[in-house]
């Protein structure tokens, strides 16, 4: 099946520095990307969708100039946070579909940030 | 906008048991598809099965079943034979044909399957 490969797996990273993580559809062209936020214990949450050469749509209360997104590849997305604060610990995973609401969709494996 | 919802934080269940999770839903359209997903400790998102919403006959997959109930926006997923395996996060989840490709989540159910 239609792999979407993220990465890092996990990353430790000091406040005030940047992360950057990437999510590349390995079989398939992503179209759209979503990038979903989920703390301990919680649900996924959207933070925004992105379409392959435009700019991402962000949900309420994600700050877009915190969470860049770009996804300026059919094959690859990336999340960057900036600036990035240990409120900002979390687990990251994307999302990528091919097409419309009559694909599928596959998800990464995730990112576990850690600020320190 | 659509909503879901899982009544239950946390279950549990012995080893080769029966366990049905359940999940309720809303929404306005009629065009959607309803999703179990699961999230073991490795966090990865693993779908376990899918309903579209015209096909009035359940789905299965193998020792997994849903109780589809489209007049009450019931979505209940039992889990046959429970294996330790099974001990993850489930997540219910609706993609509506208006919303593309998102996904709404509810806020999921904690399996524990005893030994």
């Amino acid at each position: 099946g239609a792999v979407v490969s993220q990465h890092p797996s996990r990353v430790i990273c000091k406040s005030g520095t940047s992360v950057k993580i990437e999510c590349r559809s390995l079989d398939f062209q992503a179209t759209t990307m979503f990038w979903y936020r989920q703390f301990p214990k919680q649900s996924l949450m959207l933070m925004a969708t992105s379409n392959e050469g435009s700019k991402a749509t962000y949900e309420q209360g994600v700050e877009k100039d915190k969470f860049l997104i770009n996804h300026a590849s059919l094959t690859l997305s990336t999340l960057t946070v900036t600036s990035a604060h240990p409120e900002d610990s979390s687990f990251y995973i994307c999302r990528g579909s091919q097409g419309g609401s009559g694909t599928e969709a596959f998800f990464g494996q995730g990112t576990r940030l850690t600020v320190v | 906008a659509q909503t879901v919802t899982q009544s239950q934080p946390e279950m549990s269940v012995q080893e080769a048991e029966t366990v049905t999770l359940s999940c309720t839903y809303d929404t306005s359209e009629s065009n959607y598809y309803l999703f179990w997903y699961k999230q073991p400790p490795s966090r990865q998102m693993i779908l376990v099965i899918r309903q579209e919403a015209y096909k009035q006959q359940n789905a299965t997959e193998n020792r997994f079943s849903v109780n589809f109930q489209k007049a009450a926006k019931s979505f209940s997923l039992k889990i046959s034979d429970s294996q330790l395996g099974d001990t993850a996060m489930y997540f219910c989840a609706i993609r509506t044909h208006n919303a593309g490709n998102m996904l709404t989540f509810g806020g999921g159910t904690r399996l524990m399957v005893k030994p």
